[in-house]
């Protein structure tokens, strides 16, 4: 079976750094995707990590270890509009079917 | 804009309805996916297309017809729902299967069934 393990929620102050854990245990592997949901609205893409190591995108990093099957996201200098639900999803075959964690609800307070 | 719009955003119906819920890409991507997302649980993936051929059916009960008439529109027709079927169904593109391009979600139908 698949497994994707992220916690519920996670509060942080502004300009702070918060990071999001995520482990997964799935039958196949083959890179993990990082989405952000504003509540009503689109999941939108993050970051991708195929390979090992951190990979930087402006204020936002993720990192991954496909031996551990674990990845993290990083938000860095945090700000309000942070405020939203962070989605791990590893892809789990080759043409690419994305696994949904349940996502990591992260609250920025002033 | 993600380039991707789903109609109606909110649709209420009886369980004795039969409605459709409509996805249209903008983005010349040829793949096209439905998920339901209900409340604090993951995205399910329900349908998936390529090139207008169905690529899986993930289980999903014969009340959820899915339809895909070109690799631009993406259809969703329900009939006799359940109350459990109550959540907000996203539909997504991506320029190929298998390919490390992201998928890129529309804002969802938000469905209610009395």
């Amino acid at each position: 079976g698949q497994n994707i393990d992220q916690p519920t929620e996670m509060t942080a102050t502004e300009g702070a750094i918060v990071q999001i854990n995520c482990t997964y245990q799935t039958s196949g592997f083959n890179g993990l995707f990082w989405y952000q949901q504003h509540a009503g609205e689109a999941p939108t893409f993050l970051s991708y990590n195929v390979l090992d190591g951190l990979e930087e995108k402006g204020r936002f990093s993720s990192f991954l270890s496909r031996s551990k099957g674990y990845s993290y996201l990083l938000l860095k200098e945090l700000q309000m509009k942070d405020s939203a639900s962070y989605l791990c999803a590893p892809r789990t075959d080759s043409w690419g079917k994305l696994q949904f964690g349940a996502g990591t609800q992260v609250v920025v307070t002033p | 804009e993600t380039g991707v719009t789903q109609t109606p955003r909110h649709l209420v119906m009886g369980m004795t309805n039969k409605k459709s819920l409509k996805c249209e890409q903008h983005l010349g991507h040829n793949a096209m996916y439905w998920y339901k997302q209900s409340a604090k649980k993951p995205l399910e993936l329900m349908f998936v297309y390529s090139l207008e051929e169905r690529v899986e059916n993930n289980s999903v009960p014969s009340r959820f017809s899915p339809e895909c008439p070109n690799s631009s529109h993406l259809f969703l027709h329900l009939h006799t729902l359940q109350p459990e079927d109550s959540a907000l169904y996203l539909c997504a593109s991506s320029q190929e299967l298998g390919g490390n391009q992201p998928q890129h979600f529309g804002d969802g139908t938000r469905l209610s069934i009395l």
